[in-house]
């Protein structure tokens, strides 16, 4: 997990604005996620990719916008739409989604903040 | 339905104690169950995983036995200590974006 790295570690959001967050990983990995993590709960998963240039809604993807240009990147954007967007977000990726490359090992997280 | 269930929410132990979490699902696909270490304000770590061909798997001081009959796992983690206090997610796949996570138990170790 030490290959996938993120930033900022802390984003302040003011009011209105769009904010990206960046998640880079060296592992060669096909597939990658995005998740929240809300205080004292559990993994929420957002968007996730399984191939380059290709994306897919998880279950709280409102109010979030995902690009999947190089397989090596997979950056989050908090658009103005999502309300509540206070969070500890956790990137993620794997080698696949099928038997034997699917465990996922994570970034170090960006905790975001709106002021 | 898809989600997993975790127990307890929260477990204090006291130093050298063994605890024991269990996870249930419901999806009998599933194949694979992870479990993740998680300390505060740190990523989530793998730190033992079991496929649903095997039974129990061990390595040192933590195990993880599976129970496909009854649709359940557990994580053991043996001769607690103080380090060990931390968040720890079940999850269960097939796996990738099907991995789902159950809702964590706070370990507290007390020394």
């Amino acid at each position: 997990d030490g290959g996938i790295t993120q930033s900022p570690k802390y984003l302040f959001r003011k009011e209105g604005q769009n904010v990206t967050l960046s998640c880079e990983q060296n592992l060669n990995h096909d597939a990658m996620y995005w998740y929240r993590q809300d205080p004292g709960q559990g993994l929420r998963l957002i968007y996730y990719s399984q191939i380059v240039n290709d994306f897919q809604k998880g279950d709280i993807a409102e109010g979030y916008s995902v690009s999947r240009e190089k397989k090596e990147s997979f950056p989050l954007t908090v658009t103005s739409a999502q309300k509540n967007p206070t969070a500890f977000y956790l990137c993620a990726s794997s080698i696949g989604v099928g038997q034997g490359g699917e465990t996922q090992y994570f970034g170090p997280g960006t905790r975001l903040l709106v002021l | 339905g898809e989600n997993v269930e975790q127990h307890p929410s929260t477990l204090s132990v006291q130093e050298g104690d063994s605890a024991v979490i269990k996870c249930t699902y419901s999806d009998s696909a599933s194949n694979y169950f992870p479990w993740y270490k998680q300390e505060l304000g740190k990523r989530p770590q793998l730190i033992i995983d079991i496929r649903s061909n095997v039974g129990e798997k061990k390595d040192q001081r933590i195990a993880v036995t599976l129970n496909k009959t009854a649709k359940h796992f557990s994580l053991h983690i043996t001769e607690t200590q103080p380090e060990d206090s931390a968040v720890y997610f079940c999850a269960r796949g097939p796996g990738g974006f099907k991995t789902i996570f159950g809702a964590g138990t706070r370990l507290f170790v007390k020394a």
